[in-house]
């Protein structure tokens, strides 16, 4: 099975725009979920999106923003774009278990975000 | 508050030595989950190891282990006869009551030297 894929794997963007990052998850998973890694550091999370609803969201500005697809892809949008927003984007997919209500994380490859 | 702690930030050793990477974590929450992570300069985060709260027993996978010991709120991780294909960015992750929020350590840099 493909594991988590996400698109663009590279962007430079400049202050100011908009950014626009894509992520599909393992087949099966419904839950997908998203962090940013500044270097040197671990990653943050941003948002949890289940069944197309925001589940949890990180200790980050409105100018992110997320939304998940009937086929369970998501989409998270950056705008206004600041110098401290490059980074490494990573998206990663779950599937819910049902026992403990817990579940594994599984990354994608990321996208490196340079904002000039 | 969550929080977890990973010590050493860079860590070289020889092929064949073995090696332990500390995490330490801080939770409040009864119930709990921790992880391990490899990151290669690929960049994707690779699974290694997941264990609950509830479940001190230590665990191998190879030339892998994992010691749990919730005294000491310590996760230690030992890979035993390193090799070079070893050499990444290793972090440990904490999850408590919001199961879909991993809280992650500052990763340790493993080298391994031929």
């Amino acid at each position: 099975d493909a594991g988590v894929t996400q698109s663009p794997t590279h962007l430079i963007k400049t202050r100011g725009q908009q950014v626009t990052l894509r992520c599909s998850p393992i087949s099966g998973h419904k839950s997908v979920s998203w962090y940013q890694q500044v270097l040197g550091q671990g990653p943050q999370f941003i948002f949890q999106y289940y069944e197309k609803e925001e589940r949890g969201r990180g200790n980050f500005p409105d100018r992110f923003s997320a939304r998940q697809f009937p086929n369970y892809s998501s989409e998270l949008n950056v705008n206004a774009l600041l110098l401290g927003d490059s980074a490494l984007y990573l998206c990663a997919s779950s599937r819910l278990d049902g026992t403990a209500n817990q579940e594994t994380q599984y990354f994608g490859p990321g996208t490196r975000l340079l904002v000039l | 508050a969550q929080k977890v702690t990973q010590a050493q930030t860079e860590i070289s050793v020889v092929e064949k030595e073995d090696v332990t990477l500390d995490c330490v974590y801080e939770t409040r929450d009864t119930t709990y989950y921790l992880f391990w992570y490899k990151q290669p300069p690929s960049g994707e985060l690779v699974f290694l190891i997941r264990r609950n709260s509830f479940d001190e027993q230590n665990e191998i996978s190879g030339r892998y282990s994992w010691n749990f010991q919730k005294s000491t709120s310590s996760f230690n991780f030992t890979i035993t006869a390193s090799q070079v294909v070893d050499s990444a960015v290793y972090f440990c992750a904490l999850s408590g009551h919001e199961a879909y929020k991993y809280i992650f350590g500052t990763g340790t840099r493993l080298k391994v030297l031929a």
